[in-house]
Parts: structure tokens; C-alpha cells; sequence
């Protein structure tokens, strides 16, 4: 089992709906979780950072953390065609050099 | 004002020769990396110092040696380059193992 999954698409939307990507992870003490934006011949941009259970909003993006499930997703609303890129998930794990574990990521296409 | 940055962004080297990257943070963090990402997009950690001290050393063929003279600066040199050394090598910094890393350009590495 992967330490951090994500479903590699492409998950396409048309412009204006919500789109949901998805992450789950295996180290159950797990405390920080990342949400990047990466765009094609670009470095990993941070989009959300969430800690603990239950949504965090930031304009048009929701983090949402359930540790119990162990499971981390990022909505956005409204999509814009500028909002196609991969979305990368990070988790950092709970060993004592607290490494910050990468999903594949998410490949995110918005129709106009 | 470019928080992490990166150079060179593009090198172009034969088989066997050594090169140098260089990166340097002015967001006043405590702790830097060195990621690799190679065409398949997988953001592989390389290398992470705390205070000039490392914290991460990955498995990583001993011609990489990274080296960090102060807390702003990480730097990375590889010797006898290979053509599996070609990717994109990414520098971030978090303020602390436990925050979200905030990454640089990139420098994309070509051994011909």
C-alpha cells in the first residue's frame, strides 16, 4: 500500500461545477496535511494546509481532513479553465524526522 | 521579492562532468530540502537540513552531496553526472519539519 494515494485521473469538469479530488494515506498519526498546485513546467505551488478534522475554507478551495478515515480532500468551486494543473496531496508523517510523504497526484482538466 | 530561489534554471551537461545548483531562501526558515522530480512527476525527497544540519538523507548515489553554509542556503553539487540524473530539481524551505514547504523555480537538469 502506497503511503499517500491519489487517483491519477485526468478528472475533467466542466467550467463553473465542483471539483473533487480525493487523498488517503496510510500512517495513522499523521498531523499536517498539504494540498500543492503544480502546473506544467512549474514548481509545486501550496494551495491549502490543514491540521485538524473537518473543513478549512479559502475563497474558492475547502480542505476537508477525516483522520479517522484517514482520508484528506480538496473541493473547488466554481472551477476555472486556469484551475487545470495536477493537485498534489502531502501528508507528513509521524516518524521522528517528520517527512513530508507526496500522492502522484491529480491531473485536473477544466472545459471551458 | 522571490522567496526561494534556484540557480541556474536550465543545465545542459555532458556525461561525467560535475555541476553545481544553488539555492537560497530569504522567508527566514529554519529548514530547507532538496527534491527530485523526474519525468513521470513524482516529487522524490533528496536531501532536508534543520539549522545547516541534515535531517533527510534519502537514498541517494553519494555524487550527490548537498551543502548548507548558512540557514538561508542549501546547495547542491553532483559529480560524474548520468543520464538518469536528468529531471528538474526542486529546493523548498519550511519554517520548521512540521509546516508546509514553500518551493522554488526549479532548475531542470539535462546530461546529454
Amino acid at each position: 500500500q502506497k503511503e499517500v494515494e491519489q487517483n491519477s485521473g485526468p478528472l475533467s469538469v466542466p467550467e463553473g461545477a465542483i471539483a473533487s479530488l480525493n487523498c488517503t494515506y496510510s500512517d495513522r498519526g499523521s498531523q499536517s496535511f498539504f494540498w500543492y498546485r503544480q502546473y506544467s513546467g512549474k514548481s509545486p505551488e501550496l494551495i491549502m494546509s490543514i491540521y485538524s478534522n473537518g473543513d478549512k475554507e479559502d475563497g474558492r478551495f475547502t480542505a476537508q481532513l477525516n483522520k479517522a478515515s484517514q482520508y484528506v480532500s480538496l473541493l473547488i468551486r466554481d472551477s476555472q479553465p486556469s484551475d487545470s494543473a495536477t493537485y498534489l496531496c502531502a501528508v507528513i508523517n509521524a516518524g521522528n524526522n517528520r517527512k513530508l510523504i507526496w500522492g502522484l497526484g491529480t491531473s485536473l482538466a477544466v472545459n471551458p | 521579492d522571490t522567496a526561494v530561489s534556484q540557480t541556474p534554471k536550465y543545465l545542459v551537461t555532458q556525461m561525467g562532468n560535475d555541476k553545481s545548483i544553488k539555492c537560497e531562501q530569504n522567508l527566514g526558515h529554519d529548514t530547507m530540502y532538496w527534491y527530485k522530480q523526474d519525468s513521470k512527476k513524482f516529487l522524490k525527497i533528496m536531501f532536508s537540513y534543520n539549522n545547516k544540519e541534515l535531517i533527510i538523507n534519502e537514498t541517494v548515489p553519494n555524487r550527490f552531496s548537498p551543502k548548507s553554509p548558512d540557514k538561508a542556503h542549501l546547495n547542491l553539487h553532483i559529480n560524474s553526472l548520468e543520464l538518469g540524473d536528468s529531471a528538474v530539481y526542486f529546493c523548498a524551505s519550511s519554517k520548521d519539519r512540521s509546516y508546509e514547504q514553500y518551493f522554488g523555480p526549479g532548475t531542470r537538469l539535462t546530461v546529454t
